[in-house]
């Protein structure tokens, strides 16, 4: 079975202070890992996906097979990072539906 | 262009009544996914159809939930016999197809209440 796991419910941290919101999956396959990010009174969006090797709004996501981990890492977060960030796992025998972890909150304090 | 639209916003019901949630996915979308979100949970997968049929339904909790996509675009799902746990947030979500690694497009979900 396939299983999203993050440890963390709140991350509180200054502006300009390094982010890193911690993601393990389980997965018997090759997996598909996303981050979506749902900022107050918004709807869920993608934020990036570890195919594109992108960087989006400053946040990066590296995948470690070894470690089962796909971190979501920022070096210096702003204040409208604030929201609540969720790790995604596709699936490749379900029309790519996902498995979500219980998602983050992250504050970032003026 | 227009994104995901999910109705009602909100709904608010008794115990034991039916209740039908409505989903308009992005134009053009053959995917369209189902899932329910309960109070400080990520969101937890309830169905998916590529086109008019269902592909995948293993989400579904139990047989008081059914959906339906008659003509590949908008979905209905159908609660009957409505518990006090199927309160939660219910989001929908659409995809150009449902290849491994596509972008899900979410709605802004319905908040089910059920007295």
């Amino acid at each position: 079975a396939q299983r999203v796991t993050q440890p963390e419910k709140l991350l509180s941290v200054f502006k300009g202070a390094p982010v890193e919101l911690k993601c393990n999956y389980s997965y018997s396959g090759s997996p598909e890992l996303f981050w979506y990010v749902q900022y107050s009174r918004q709807r869920l969006q993608l934020l990036l996906r570890h195919i594109s090797r992108e960087s989006i709004k400053g946040f990066t996501a590296d995948l470690n097979k070894g470690e089962t981990s796909f971190h979501l890492k920022k070096p210096f977060a702003q204040e409208e990072d604030s929201a609540m960030y969720y790790c995604a796992l596709g699936s490749r025998n379900a029309g790519n539906m996902l498995t979500f972890g219980g998602g983050t909150r992250l504050m970032v304090k003026p | 262009g227009a994104g995901v639209s999910q109705t009602p916003s909100n709904k608010v019901t008794e115990k034991g009544k039916y209740v039908e949630l409505r989903c308009d996915p992005i134009s053009g979308h053959t995917a369209l996914y189902w899932y329910r979100q309960s109070l400080g949970q990520g969101p937890e997968f309830l169905i998916y159809f590529q086109g008019t049929g269902a592909a995948d339904d293993s989400g579904l909790p139990n047989d008081r939930f059914f959906a339906v996509r008659p003509e590949g675009s908008v979905s209905t799902l159908k609660i009957q016999r409505t518990e006090r746990g199927d309160s939660a947030v219910y989001l929908c979500a659409s995809s150009p197809e449902g290849a491994w690694g596509n972008e899900q497009f979410f709605g802004p979900g319905t908040r089910l209440t059920v007295l």
